[in-house]
């Protein structure tokens, strides 16, 4: 089955200081997925990305796809308290399934 | 639209007793999709249907954990009996092909 790899597992960040998380696969992707999970909530979606290079933002949000659709990235400017959360990248599997990642804690210390 | 939606939002029961947890799909999407999350293991798929039909319980624990999908918008999962490992937060997510997943508030349990 698909397998991917996040790092990093957890990351403390000052607010108002930069925060990135990785998304790496043996495989090449079709797509790929991120989710945003707040503290005692559920996993929402945030962005799609399919094309090889493709750069989405989302205010300060950037995701990018790597060239060879293997990896991924998720980078935050200039964190702010309403980004804790874990957030995990979701790849797609078997028929309509995503395996989804091991997520990255984010605390940002006010 | 409602969103996804699940019952109970929390469960206490003790070891051995059967937990049934409930998921209503979003009207329109055709695929459910129950997890697990834990903190040792993180989001786990369980289970997955597609038109009703389960394709993938390979994430299926053991022969306790059953899933049934009686019509197109409502599903279950069953424990039975249930032990302390199983405690864990249940999510059911909905999605039309291979779109979105849309995540229910998940159903809390706690095994005794």
């Amino acid at each position: 089955g698909q397998q991917v790899m996040q790092i990093p597992q957890y990351q403390h960040v000052q607010e108002g200081e930069d925060f990135t998380t990785y998304c790496n696969s043996s495989t090449t992707l079709s797509n790929i997925q991120w989710y945003k999970q707040r503290p005692g909530g559920h996993p929402v979606f945030l962005i799609q990305l399919v094309k090889s290079g493709e750069v989405k933002k989302q205010k300060r949000l950037t995701f990018q796809f790597g060239e060879a659709k293997k990896n991924s990235s998720l980078h935050i400017t200039a964190t702010q308290t309403t980004d804790v959360g874990t957030y995990f990248c979701a790849v797609p599997n078997t028929g309509n399934q995503f395996y989804f990642g091991t997520g990255t804690s984010l605390t940002v210390i006010p | 639209d409602a969103g996804v939606i699940q019952s109970p939002r929390h469960e206490v029961t003790e070891m051995g007793q059967e937990v049934t947890l409930r998921c209503k799909l979003i009207s329109g999407h055709n695929s459910l999709f129950w997890y697990r999350q834990t903190m040792m293991r993180g989001l786990e798929l369980l289970i997955y249907f597609n038109n009703n039909v389960p394709i993938d319980d390979s994430g299926m624990p053991e022969d306790r954990f059953s899933a049934k999908m009686p019509n197109a918008s409502f599903s279950t999962l069953k424990i039975q009996p249930s032990e302390p490992r199983d405690s864990a937060v249940y999510f059911c997510a909905s999605s039309f092909g291979e779109a979105t997943q849309y995540f229910g508030p998940g159903t809390r349990l706690t095994v005794l």
